[in-house]
């Protein structure tokens, strides 16, 4: 069974203040990951996506990719208290062909407190 | 910016009822998915669909389940005899060809009495 596991959270924290999300997955077959943002009731967001080890920036917003560790996050710069919602970690494993789906972790809830 | 629009918002039914839920994907994406969503649990994969056929399907996506493209522009899902536990958010997502990337429309809030 492939898995894409996060911490529940909540996670709180200042404004101001750097927000770190952490997730792990299970096949070491993955190939592209992804961070999306959910607010309460709503759809989820594409934030970022990432496909190799390493370090991707974009705004206040930087992704960070561990092939070996099998470990994916995203950091927050600079958090505001619109930051504030469910960051879902998705993944795309490997099945053949052109297929795309993504299987997702439960999500962390992060709070921004002014 | 283009985006990926669904209808109803939101849609009551009985159980054993038919429903069906729409969704206009970005006009130049190639490749469509519904996912659902039961209230505080994860984004469930149900089914993907590229060239006019399912791509796959999740073992959610049994008999009482269909997708349909009817025309160039929508994308709809049917649920044959609606259960109780078919109560979710559904979300329609689409994504352009050679990449994997998804974007998700705003979703249907289904509700079985």
């Amino acid at each position: 069974q492939k898995e894409v596991e996060q911490n529940s959270g909540p996670l709180s924290v200042p404004e101001g203040a750097i927000a770190s999300l952490n997730c792990t997955y299970s096949d070491r077959g993955s190939q592209s990951f992804f961070w999306y943002r959910q607010y309460s009731g709503k759809s989820p967001e594409l934030i970022m996506s990432i496909y190799s080890n390493g370090d991707k920036e974009d705004g206040r917003f930087t992704a960070q990719l561990n092939k070996a560790s099998q470990y994916v996050s995203l950091l927050i710069r600079d958090s505001q208290p619109s930051d504030s919602a469910t960051y879902l970690c998705a993944a795309r494993f490997y099945s053949g062909g052109s297929n795309y789906k993504l299987t997702f972790g439960k999500g962390t809830l992060l709070t921004v407190n002014p | 910016e283009p985006e990926v629009t669904q209808t109803p918002s939101h849609q009551v039914t009985q159980m054993g009822q038919e429903v069906i839920l729409r969704c206009v994907p970005i006009s130049n994406h190639l490749y469509f998915y519904w996912y659902r969503q039961i209230l505080g649990q994860k984004v469930e994969f149900l089914v993907s669909f590229y060239n006019n056929e399912i791509s796959e399907k999740s073992e959610i996506f049994d008999d009482q389940f269909s997708v349909e493209r009817p025309d160039g522009s929508n994308f709809t899902l049917k649920i044959r005899s609606t259960k109780l536990e078919d109560s979710a958010m559904y979300f329609c997502a689409s994504g352009p060809e050679g990449t994997d990337t998804q974007y998700f429309g705003p979703g249907t809030r289904l509700t079985v009495l």
